[in-house]
């Protein structure tokens, strides 16, 4: 069984400024794929950034990119030149196709606050 | 527009009332699953299929029923309600051969609070 850790259940920051959040996960799975998940206000739970656990480069989209230390089981995800629109909950999550089909792992979540 | 699309997005009911949340998705994706989210615990899986008449629980089954007779639809079903079942819920739905635009898509959520 796949096991997803967020340590951080709030985090603040100033606009402009960066953030990390963190997630660290445990698996015997050799392919897997991470996801940060991002749920705003709205409910609705919209892909932030994936990587491939095949995959040595981090994943990069925009102000956002990970941290993805495979050995550690550590998946991090760093967000630049934060927003308002970046408040919202975070969802680290794991997938790993060759076992459980689609199925996602999701942490704790961390309520990030970006003030004005 | 490929989407998932659930129903209702709010229920108050009461202890015991049978319910069903509709569940259905229109880009012809295998994998169907239900989650629930609570705070502080994240998001669990609650009942999945990976194809019509193929159901399987997941990490929170108790108290939950599911279906999928077709493919775009996997209702999710509570027979009697009890006040531990208020919660957020979600369903989602990925594909599942690879190679996989592994995203998974999800509802708009349905937030429930049994009384």
């Amino acid at each position: 069984a796949q096991t997803v850790t967020q340590s951080q259940p709030e985090m603040s920051v100033q606009e402009a400024e960066t953030v990390t959040l963190s997630c660290t996960y445990d698996t015997s799975e050799n392919n897997y794929y991470l996801f940060w998940y991002k749920q705003p206000p709205s409910r609705q739970m919209i892909l932030v950034i994936r990587q491939e656990a095949y995959k040595q480069q981090n994943a990069t989209e925009n102000r956002f990119s990970v941290n993805f230390q495979k050995a550690a089981k550590s998946f991090s995800l760093k967000i630049s030149d934060s927003q308002l629109g970046d408040t919202a909950m975070y969802f680290c999550a794991f997938m790993a196709l060759e076992t459980s089909g689609s199925r996602l792992t999701f942490g704790e979540g961390t309520q990030l606050t970006v003030n004005p | 527009e490929a989407q998932v699309t659930q129903n209702p997005r709010y229920l108050i009911t009461v202890t015991g009332k049978k319910l069903t949340v509709t569940c259905s998705q229109n880009m012809n994706h295998e994998y169907m699953s239900w989650y629930r989210q609570d705070p502080g615990l994240g998001l669990r899986q609650i009942y999945y299929s990976m194809n019509v008449e193929v159901t399987d629980k997941g990490d929170v089954p108790e108290g939950y029923k599911v279906s999928r007779k077709e493919k775009r639809n996997f209702p999710l079903i509570l027979e009697s309600p009890s006040p531990n079942q208020t919660s957020l819920y979600f369903c989602a739905s990925s594909p599942m051969r690879q190679p996989v635009n592994t995203e998974a898509f999800f509802g708009q959520g349905t937030r429930l609070t049994v009384v």
